[in-house]
């Protein structure tokens, strides 16, 4: 069946670090595919998308391209900062909604 | 525009009690979804519903859950009797379905409960 999978974390960067998160899914089909994030107390939200092989989304300073060859999602930041500090799920979907486990990132000054 | 809406925010109650959450979808989305997170466990998928109807329950740990979607701008999640092992952060979303495919998904704030 469709699935995702993330990287395990935790992840601790230094403020202005890389950041990469790696995703890669299986699917049948074309699905579209997502990146949530999650802040402290708060629901997920959208932060990027991609619906279909070779679009890249963005928002915010991260960028996510989807690579068919690869099957992959992978979310990059070239400059992270202290506010980026959450989880992110990763997700796609057909006819139904996957997400990933979840990274979390923790990013220090 | 307002988003998915939820309600209480916060629950605290005893356990045997019985616990009402709700939820309102964002007009025009069809489908709606309840989850549930802990950190042991991550988020999990209790239900999905499809223009009112549930389409898959499978995610639903037990017979004191359940889940009605009586009209298109209303739901609710019910635990009779809850437990301790029910606390944690209820979620739920909504999304448009299109041909069969789902899009973007809106999540709702939570209900954060605690079972004492």
């Amino acid at each position: 069946g469709d699935s995702v999978t993330q990287m395990e974390g935790p992840v601790t960067l230094s403020e202005e670090a890389f950041l990469t998160i790696n995703c890669t899914y299986t699917a049948t089909g074309y699905p579209s595919l997502f990146w949530y994030v999650q802040y402290p107390g708060e629901g997920l939200q959208l932060l990027l998308k991609a619906t279909k092989a070779d679009d890249k989304g963005s928002n915010k300073g991260f960028e996510a391209t989807y690579r068919k060859e690869t099957t992959s999602f992978h979310l990059e930041k070239g400059s992270v900062q202290v506010s980026d500090s959450a989880v992110y799920f990763c997700a796609l979907t057909g006819n139904q909604f996957y997400f990933g486990t979840g990274t979390s990132l923790t990013v220090i000054p | 525009d307002a988003g998915v809406i939820q309600s209480p925010r916060h629950e605290v109650t005893e356990m045997g009690q019985e616990v009402t959450l709700r939820c309102k979808p964002i007009s025009g989305h069809n489908s709606l979804f309840w989850y549930r997170q802990t950190m042991m466990r991550g988020l999990e998928l209790l239900i999905y519903f499809n223009n009112n109807v549930p389409i898959d329950d499978s995610g639903m740990p037990e017979d004191r859950f359940s889940a009605k979607m009586p009209n298109a701008s209303f739901s609710t999640l019910k635990i009779q009797p809850s437990e301790p092992r029910d606390s944690a952060v209820y979620f739920c979303a909504s999304s448009a379905t299109s041909g069969g495919r789902q899009e973007t998904q809106y999540f709702g704030p939570g209900t954060r409960l605690l079972v004492l």
